[in-house]
């Protein structure tokens, strides 16, 4: 099956700093990709939709200022947590859809974010 | 619009009984419909899916999915637990378009007690 490969799976950052989590379809081309949160004990919450070659459209109560989405390319999205607060700390997992006819999600295996 | 729901937020099985994790969503047309399981500290893996062939899906692990249209529900079941499938599990939806969005339902915790 298609293969989405996510990219740090662990990071630790210290407060104001910004952090870059990439996402990476590697054996498909990806116009659609997802973005999650998770909280501890906590289902995923969608943040926003990348969309190639577009602006990123973000759900109600994500700031996306603080959360920066690039898709530049039909293979790579990326995530930057700009300025980070220990209320970042999260798991952050990206999706891309695959196909058309028979639209199927691919996960990354996530990044866990600890800003310290 | 599509949504899920899973009606049980934890439940716990005895090693060697069956499990059962029920899950119901709604959707104004045909979805395709995962089963994804979260260990603790862990990423999603893929348990099984259902994309409008057969009905009854087989995934990894033993684990065995039925999608019931008139019940809008696909619910995941394992003969026999074992202490490994002690887990997060997901139903998750997609859009059979690629305009709409993945949705996660709220998650079981599955216990497994020896």
């Amino acid at each position: 099956g298609a293969v989405v490969s996510q990219h740090p799976s662990r990071v630790i950052c210290k407060s104001g700093t910004s952090v870059k989590i990439e996402c990476r379809s590697l054996d498909f081309q990806a116009t659609t990709m997802f973005w999650y949160r998770q909280f501890p004990k906590q289902s995923l919450m969608l943040m926003a939709t990348s969309n190639e070659g577009s602006k990123a459209t973000y759900e109600q109560g994500v700031e996306k200022d603080k959360f920066l989405i690039n898709h530049a390319s039909l293979t790579l999205s990326t995530l930057t947590v700009t300025s980070a607060h220990p209320e970042d700390s999260s798991f952050y997992i990206c999706s891309a859809l695959f196909g058309t006819a028979n639209t199927e999600a691919f996960f990354g295996q996530g990044t866990r974010l600890t800003v310290v | 619009a599509q949504s899920v729901t899973q009606l049980d937020s934890h439940v716990s099985v005895s090693e060697g009984t069956p499990v059962l994790l029920r899950c119901n969503y709604s959707s104004s047309y045909s979805p395709s419909l995962f089963w994804y399981v979260q260990h603790p500290n862990k990423g999603l893996q893929l348990l099984l899916k259902y994309t409008s062939a057969a009905t009854l899906v087989k995934g990894i692990n033993g684990f065995e999915a039925e999608f019931k249209k008139s019940e809008t529900s696909f619910h995941l079941t394992k003969p026999s637990a074992h202490m490994s499938d002690a887990a997060e599990y997901f139903c998750v939806v997609t859009p059979k378009t690629s305009y709409d969005k993945v949705i996660f339902g709220p998650g079981t915790s599955l216990s497994v007690i020896p």
